[in-house]
């Protein structure tokens, strides 16, 4: 199974942008990169995903290494209710790896007011 | 409803009984999905129902868990003669079916065996 990398913890200053890494060097050409996170005491909240090309929502940024090998997510402003765990997982395009998802331990994201 | 719903939110129960844990997918979405969360750890995959396939039950820790879904709509997580070990989080999500669409998670069942 392809896998992800991630930091174990990181901080920011509030209102300062957020560069959040993913290393996946084992990733499949079908595997997209999806982003989760999750509050205290809730399930995991869809973030963003992507393909190849770099991809922007109104959560945050999703840049992808042109060999897709790593990835950044990418909080503009980052404000207190971002403080959480995220994750960087790899999905497949069919077959187990479509719906069996590896959610590993994630970054926890702190923020400093 | 807007999300997924489920139910209870938090169960206390004594070692050796059953438990039924309840998902309410959003409606229209054909896949749903069982993980479980234990205290401080990642999520682990326990089950997928995919509209009206077989489920993929690999993720089932053993025979004393088992899910059923009525109806391509509510589920329903069961576990036999629960053990200590099986307190934990249990997490539903439902999606659409493309694997470039995220999964909605609900808000969880926290079951604690004592």
């Amino acid at each position: 199974d392809a896998k992800t990398t991630q930091p174990n913890s990181m901080e920011s200053n509030e209102e300062e942008p957020v560069h959040l890494p993913c290393n996946h060097s084992t990733i499949s050409g079908t595997d997209y990169i999806h982003w989760y996170r999750q509050l205290p005491s809730q399930g995991p909240e869809y973030v963003i995903h992507g393909l190849t090309s770099n991809v922007n929502n109104r959560m945050a940024s999703l840049a992808i290494a042109e060999d897709r090998k790593s990835s950044t997510l990418i909080l503009h402003r980052a404000t207190l209710r971002d403080a959480a765990v995220y994750y960087c997982i790899l999905r497949g395009n069919s077959g187990a790896g479509s719906y069996q998802l590896t959610f590993g331990k994630g970054t926890k994201l702190s923020v400093i007011p | 409803g807007a999300g997924v719903s489920q139910s209870p939110s938090n169960k206390v129960t004594e070692k050796g009984k059953d438990v039924e844990l309840r998902c309410d997918p959003i409606s229209g979405h054909t896949a749903l999905y069982w993980y479980r969360q234990s205290l401080g750890q990642g999520l682990e995959f326990l089950i997928y129902f995919q509209g009206n396939s077989a489920p993929d039950k690999s993720g089932l820790p053993s025979d004393r868990f088992s899910a059923e879904r009525t109806g391509g709509s509510v589920s329903t997580l069961t576990i036999q003669r629960t053990q200590q070990e099986d307190s934990a989080v249990y997490l539903c999500a439902s999606s659409s079916r493309q694997a470039n669409y995220g999964y909605t998670f609900g808000s969880g069942t926290r079951l604690t065996v004592v």
